[in-house]
């Protein structure tokens, strides 16, 4: 299996908090990606990255940033979270194209 | 825009086979079919790239459609593990990998 952690697994956060949520690697891929996962919706792509310092917007980007200093991390920033951002959320790798994504075992974010 | 998938679920009996179709409103350039099961990572099942290929492993298969802009993925004789939620993914271009997923099928298989 990928090396792919996420951290936290669980959180509650009130309304209005600024939260990170970080994905560690350890597998040298070259992408990432965020996801979230709600009922009805599927798995929604939030940001990726190709590279160090190289991000690009997923379809639902509005109010979340992401950073990747290093190959290894990929931070989610959830800048003023609100209720509609409880979710799960997923990590994701890859190491070239055309090829498989691995994922971690997901965020479970809760916002009260 | 998210591919769209059909059925939304479906229950099999051991043994019977069954179909998850994807769609695109968009040209394709790649089909990637996961497999979800309660409380876990999806977990990767094949990727199918444009040139209408069809792809196998054990009794899962899939097709790629390019002209119709659909992929078909094809579970033969299920068995209880192959339940979980199916998600096609769906690539508009190459370079990225930046894959869309559809909203899923959940399938259930039962004794």
């Amino acid at each position: 299996d990928a090396g792919i952690t996420q951290s936290p697994r669980h959180k509650v956060t009130e309304t209005g908090t600024p939260v990170t949520l970080r994905c560690h690697q350890t597998e040298n891929h070259r992408y990432m990606y965020w996801y979230r996962q709600d009922p009805g919706h599927g798995l929604r792509l939030i940001h990726y990255s190709y590279g160090v310092k190289d991000t690009d917007k997923g379809e639902v980007s509005d109010g979340y940033s992401v950073s990747r200093s290093k190959t290894e991390d990929f931070l989610l920033t959830l800048e003023s979270a609100t209720s509609s951002q409880t979710s799960v959320y997923f990590c994701a790798t890859g190491d070239r194209v055309n090829t498989e994504a691995f994922f971690g075992q997901g965020t479970r974010l809760t916002v009260v | 825009q998210q591919p769209v998938q059909s059925p939304q679920a479906v229950i099999l009996r051991e043994g019977e086979d069954a179909v998850i179709n994807c769609s695109s409103s968009k040209a394709l350039y790649s089909v990637h079919w996961y497999r979800q099961k309660h409380g876990e990572a999806p977990v990767f099942l094949m990727i199918l790239l444009k040139g209408g290929e069809q792809k196998g492993h054990d009794k899962i298969s899939a097709s790629f459609n390019e002209k119709k802009q659909q992929s078909s993925l094809y579970l033969t004789a299920s068995q209880l593990s192959y339940s979980g939620t199916y998600f096609c993914g769906t690539e508009y271009s190459g370079g990225y990998q930046k894959v869309t997923f559809g909203t899923g099928t959940k399938l259930q298989v039962i004794p």
